[in-house]
């Protein structure tokens, strides 16, 4: 089974530039989820989607934070206009299903962004 | 708000030892509880879990206990190897219709490094 795919693995721009991050998700997984992960801190949820519809985005900083699951495979995370503080690493994470409390969630190997 | 913590950023043991981590929660709609290894450059993958009806559950050399009274959780590795050298994160999950229903909260990671 192949695993979650994403990329890039390293971006590195400027405070007030854009950038776009990808994820595939394993095959047949109807859950998605983007995770921030700052440096010594645990993953945080930013953004839940089941299918193409969102389930949970209470925590997306909406202002400057924009993902979409087109067709509900795959998914793209965008920030506009970065901010120093964005610098983390962005994970994606995919399950069979959200009705489950707990299922295990399966993780991609993430972007590392640099904000400078 | 700190839903999750692991007061311990780091834990050495020698090998063939027992290795314990802790986690503490203070949301009591938690009621699934997971934990995750992370190895540089990777993302998280699944190591064990334990549901709010059990105390203990056992895979291998590790085992996770719940103590619901006092929101308490702890992951044993008995004996301890040189290859489980990663962070872990303590992970929970709470029941709930809409935007909680599968929604993982991370503590902040404990480096755990096992010396030959």
């Amino acid at each position: 089974e192949a695993g979650v795919a994403q990329s890039p693995r390293y971006k590195i721009i400027e405070k007030r530039q854009s950038v776009a991050f990808w994820c595939n998700p394993i095959s047949g997984h109807a859950t998605l989820y983007w995770y921030q992960q700052i440096l010594g801190q645990g993953p945080k949820l930013l953004i839940q989607f089941q299918n193409n519809g969102v389930v949970d985005d209470s925590q997306l900083p909406k202002d400057r934070f924009s993902a979409e699951r087109l067709k509900g495979v795959d998914s793209t995370l965008k920030i506009q206009p970065a901010k120093l503080e964005d610098s983390a690493v962005y994970l994606c994470a995919s399950s069979p299903n959200s009705g489950v409390s707990g299922s295990p969630l399966h993780f991609g190997n993430g972007t590392r962004l640099t904000v400078t | 708000d700190q839903q999750v913590k692991q007061n311990s950023p780091s834990l050495s043991v020698q090998e063939g030892r027992i290795s314990i981590l802790n986690c503490d929660y203070t949301n009591s709609m938690f009621d699934y509880f997971l934990w995750y290894k992370k190895y540089p450059a990777e993302g998280p993958t699944f190591l064990i879990s334990i549901s709010s009806i059990k105390d203990k559950n056992e895979d291998g050399r590790f085992t996770v206990f719940l103590n619901k009274s006092a929101k308490h959780l702890s992951l044993h590795i008995v004996p301890s190897q040189p290859g489980d050298s990663a962070v872990y994160f303590c992970a929970a999950s709470a029941l709930g219709g809409g935007t909680s229903y599968g929604k993982l909260t991370f503590g902040q990671g404990t480096i755990l490094t096992v010396h030959p």
